[in-house]
């Protein structure tokens, strides 16, 4: 089966620029994670959707990050504006049910940002 | 929330000898534990997992084990080779309500294997 797809891969903007990052999980997945993760660190969950409705966003920086699923397939993460600790890469994942235990997540192949 | 110890940060080990990472977590809640492997500029992908009523599990050269009293799970490598040189994350999930299940990640471990 395809993967989870992203893009771009590499972005880089100056701060206080906004950037936009895609996503398209693998077909007939219901749940989508975004993911920050930042240099030498373990990815962190940004953003949680079921469908095209929002389960988990509470560690997501609602001042400046924004992200949709509409339709319930593809997403988008928008950052408006960016600062320079949002330098990480952020990793799109999917996985086939409501996610807990046995659900695997499938990660994209993740966009690296760099704030100048 | 949960939180999640995992050490060491880096290990090297001669071609064909075991590799033990560990990972320690917070929420007595927390009933699956995923391990990833990721390699230089790739995505994270998932090497094996856990359930909390399980106390080990193995898939060839890998095998994970589960102490739920001591909230610790461990990742073993057998016979490690070269291509398993890669930075490897444990996870935990715990139930954070109305259908949230947040994965929380280690910080990660640097694995080595020099040929």
């Amino acid at each position: 089966e395809a993967g989870v797809a992203q893009s771009p891969r590499y972005k880089i903007i100056e701060k206080r620029q906004s950037v936009a990052f895609w996503c398209n999980p693998i077909s007939g997945h219901a749940t989508l994670y975004w993911y920050q993760q930042i240099l030498g660190q373990g990815p962190k969950l940004l953003i949680q959707f079921q469908n095209n409705g929002v389960v988990d966003d509470s560690q997501l920086p609602k001042d400046r990050f924004s992200a949709e699923r509409l339709k319930g397939v593809d997403s988008t993460l928008k950052i408006q504006p960016a600062k320079l600790e949002d330098s990480a890469v952020y990793l799109c994942a999917s996985s086939s049910r409501g996610g807990g235990a046995g659900d695997t997540q499938y990660f994209g192949p993740g966009t690296r940002l760099t704030v100048l | 929330g949960e939180n999640v110890e995992q050490h060491p940060s880096t290990l090297s080990v001669q071609e064909g000898d075991s590799a033990v990472i560990k990972c320690t977590y917070s929420d007595s809640a927390s009933n699956y534990f995923p391990w990833y492997k990721q390699e230089l500029g790739k995505r994270p992908q998932l090497i094996i997992d856990i359930r909390s009523n399980v106390g080990e599990k193995k898939d060839q050269r890998i095998a994970v084990t589960l102490n739920k009293t001591a909230k610790h799970f461990s990742l073993h490598i057998t016979e490690t080779q070269p291509e398993d040189s890669a930075v490897y994350f444990c996870a935990a999930i715990p139930y954070s309500g109305a259908g949230s299940y947040q994965l929380t990640f280690g910080k990660g471990t640097k694995l080595s294997v020099i040929p």
